[in-house]
C-alpha cells in the first residue's frame, strides 16, 4: 500500500500569513494527489485535485504543487475561515490512502 | 444540488452486522464511482472502499477486506456498506463520497455526506 505522510502535524498561524503544508508519498503517484479541508463536526471538502487543479468554488488563495512523491499545499494569505485540518490523499492506486492531517490553528 | 445522505448508524455489539445506506440525489448516480470513508473519534480520515459506477469493480482497505462489502443500486440511487464481524476499532463516523469525474474509478472525492456514527460496543 502507498503510505502518505504530512508535515507539520500542526501549525499555529495568524490571519494574513502564508501557510505551507507538505505531503510525501512512499512511492511515486505521478500527480494523483488531492487536498481536503475539514472543520470540526463537518465532512471534508475537496480543495485541490491532481496536485494543482483548484476545485470549483475554492478561493484562489489555495494552491497546490508537486509531482512524483513530494507535494505542497499553500494558502497565500490565511483567512479566519481557513483554520481547519488539512489532509492529502492519493488516488493513484486502487487503495486510496490519506495523510495523517495537518491542523492549522490560531497563533 | 448534489446531496448524499447516510443513515443506519448506531450502537452494535462486537461480532454483529450493520448495513449503512447512502441516498444520492441531484446528479446522475449511475455515472459516478462511489466511496466510503471513515473517521474514528478524534482521528484522521481512513478510506474504506470504492465501487465503480456500474458496480463491476470494488476495492477495500486491508482493515475491512473480507468483512465489509460495498454495493450500489443504481435504480434506487443508493450506495450501501454491509459491515459484518464488527470490531471495536470499526467505531467511527462513516461518510459516503462521490468520485469527481463521471465513469472513471480513481477519482478525487468531490461531494461528501454528513456522516453516520457507528459505535461498536458491548
Amino acid at each position: 500500500d502507498i503510505q502518505m505522510t504530512q508535515s507539520p502535524s500542526s501549525l499555529s498561524a495568524s490571519v494574513g500569513d502564508r501557510v505551507t503544508i507538505t505531503c510525501r508519498a512512499s512511492q511515486t503517484i505521478n500527480n494523483y494527489l488531492n487536498w481536503y479541508q475539514q472543520k470540526p463536526g463537518k465532512a471534508p471538502k475537496l480543495l485541490i485535485y491532481a496536485a494543482s487543479s483548484l476545485q470549483s468554488g475554492v478561493p484562489s488563495r489555495f494552491s497546490g504543487s508537486g509531482s512524483g512523491t513530494d507535494f505542497t499545499l499553500t494558502i497565500s494569505s490565511l483567512q479566519p475561515e481557513d483554520f481547519a485540518t488539512y489532509y492529502c490523499q492519493q488516488s493513484y492506486s486502487s487503495l486510496f490512502t490519506f495523510g495523517p492531517g495537518t491542523k492549522v490553528d490560531v497563533k | 444540488q448534489v446531496q448524499l445522505v447516510e443513515s443506519g448508524g448506531g450502537v452494535v455489539q462486537p461480532g454483529r452486522s450493520l448495513r449503512l445506506p447512502c441516498a444520492a440525489s441531484g446528479f446522475t448516480f449511475s455515472r459516478h464511482a462511489m466511496n466510503w470513508v471513515r473517521q474514528a473519534p478524534g482521528k484522521g480520515l481512513e478510506w474504506v472502499a470504492i465501487i465503480s459506477h456500474d458496480g463491476s469493480n470494488e476495492y477495500y482497505a486491508d482493515s475491512v477486506k473480507g468483512r465489509f462489502t460495498i454495493s450500489r443500486d443504481n435504480s434506487q440511487n443508493t450506495l450501501y456498506l454491509q459491515m459484518n464481524s464488527l470490531r471495536h476499532e470499526d467505531t467511527a463516523v462513516y461518510f459516503c463520497a462521490r468520485g469527481l469525474h463521471q465513469l472513471l474509478l480513481y477519482q478525487p472525492l468531490d461531494y461528501w455526506g454528513q456522516g453516520t456514527l457507528v459505535t461498536v460496543s458491548s
